[in-house]
Formats: structure tokens, sequence, C-alpha cells
């Protein structure tokens, strides 16, 4: 079975300072990650994607992600936030031969002054 | 670039009746997906269809009827809405497996009476 868990539902950083969100999964073999960003009344948009190679990934917007088998994590980091990054992140993994993502429950970031 | 668009954005209905979501998407793409969002709850999967005339079941498919009669457009029925309830459907598309990024449309709102 796969599984994906985003443990923190709401994070609160401030303007400028770094910025790390966490994701957890469960699968056996090896898996396609990505992370999702959703802005209010928008639907979802592609920041990252991970399918095999380096562990860091580069996305959109200064996003990062590092993917650790050992740990079953992929979480997302950003050096310097912005207060334009206030948003819902939405982790997700599917299965190499899969016909469908399963998504975490999602955090909700807010960037304060 | 493509998009996707649904329709109703807003959609009203009373307690019992069948309800009708559209989605149509230009990405010329194979596989098109069916997510019901609760706030907390993430995004959980209703029907997805890999081409036309496929339909599959999600985690959430009790409930729902899906039709994808032509390769651009998938739509989503509620047999019989229940009352309170609201939630965000967000259609999604993708090119063939779910090793593809996905892309969304801006998601119907529905609200039971």
């Amino acid at each position: 079975a796969q599984s994906v868990t985003q443990p923190d539902a709401r994070v609160t950083v401030s303007e400028g300072a770094s910025l790390q969100l966490r994701c957890k999964y469960s699968y056996s073999g090896t898996p396609y990650l990505f992370w999702y960003v959703q802005y209010p009344r928008q639907g979802l948009q592609l920041l990252l994607k991970y399918y095999s190679g380096d562990p860091v990934v580069q996305g959109v917007n200064g996003f990062e992600a590092e993917f650790s088998k050992s740990n079953s994590s992929f979480h997302l980091r950003k050096a310097s936030v912005h207060w334009s990054d206030s948003a819902v992140y939405f982790c997700a993994l599917s299965a190499s031969s899969g016909t469908y993502q399963r998504f975490g429950t999602g955090t909700k970031l807010q960037v304060v002054p | 670039g493509g998009i996707i668009t649904q329709t109703p954005k807003f959609l009203i209905g009373q307690e019992g009746q069948k309800l009708t979501l559209k989605c149509q998407q230009n990405f010329n793409h194979d596989t098109m997906y069916w997510y019901r969002q609760d706030s907390g709850k993430g995004l959980r999967l209703i029907y997805y269809s890999i081409t036309e005339n496929d339909l599959q079941k999600g985690d959430l498919s009790e409930g729902y009827d899906a039709s994808r009669e032509k390769k651009s457009s998938f739509s989503l029925t509620v047999t019989s809405a229940q009352k309170n309830e609201m939630a965000v459907f967000l259609c999604a598309s993708s090119f063939r497996g779910s090793s593809y990024e996905q892309y969304f449309g801006p998601g119907t709102r529905l609200t039971v009476l």
C-alpha cells in the first residue's frame, strides 16, 4: 500500500526566514514524488518532481526538495520565503507503474512580516 | 500551453438532488481525474479515466458516477447530494500514467442545503 504523511497541518514562518515542509511516504518500491502548491481559490500547480538520480531536485521559485530512501522522506525547502509563498503545499507519491498519485493532507504555510 | 476548465464554479443543490460537474481539457492528455478536497483531508480520488470511455474507481467513488465520452471531457455526477455537504471538487489531467505531473482545474465548490 502507498501512503503519504504530511505531519504539519500549519506552518508559520517570518518573511526572509528559511523553510522546511515535511513529507514522509510509505511504499515498498521506488517512488515517483511530487510537491504541488495551491494558492487560494486555485487548483494545484507542480513545484517539483523526483524520479531518480540526484536526491536533491530543484523546482520553481527557489524551492528544492531532498529525497531520502533511508528515511522515506521528501522534504521541501526554501532558503528565504516571501509573503507570496503563503499557500497550501501538497506532497504526492506515485508507483513507478502506477495510474494515479496519492496525496498527503497538505500543509498550510503562512508567511508573516 | 493548455487549460482545464471546470463548470460551474459554484454549485448549490438540495438534499437528494442529482448534480453534475463538468471538466474540459485542451492538453490532449489521456488520463483525467476527479478529486474531492475537504479541509484537513487533502485530496481524495473519486474516479479516474485512462482513456476515452474508460472509468476506474478511486477511494471515494461511492455516491458518485462519472462519464468520459470524449478524450477532452470528464463529467462527475453526485447521485444524491447529502445535506451539509460542502467540498471542492478538483479535476485534473495528465499525459498517460501517474508518473507524469497532473494539471488541475480551479475547482467546483459544492454546497448542499
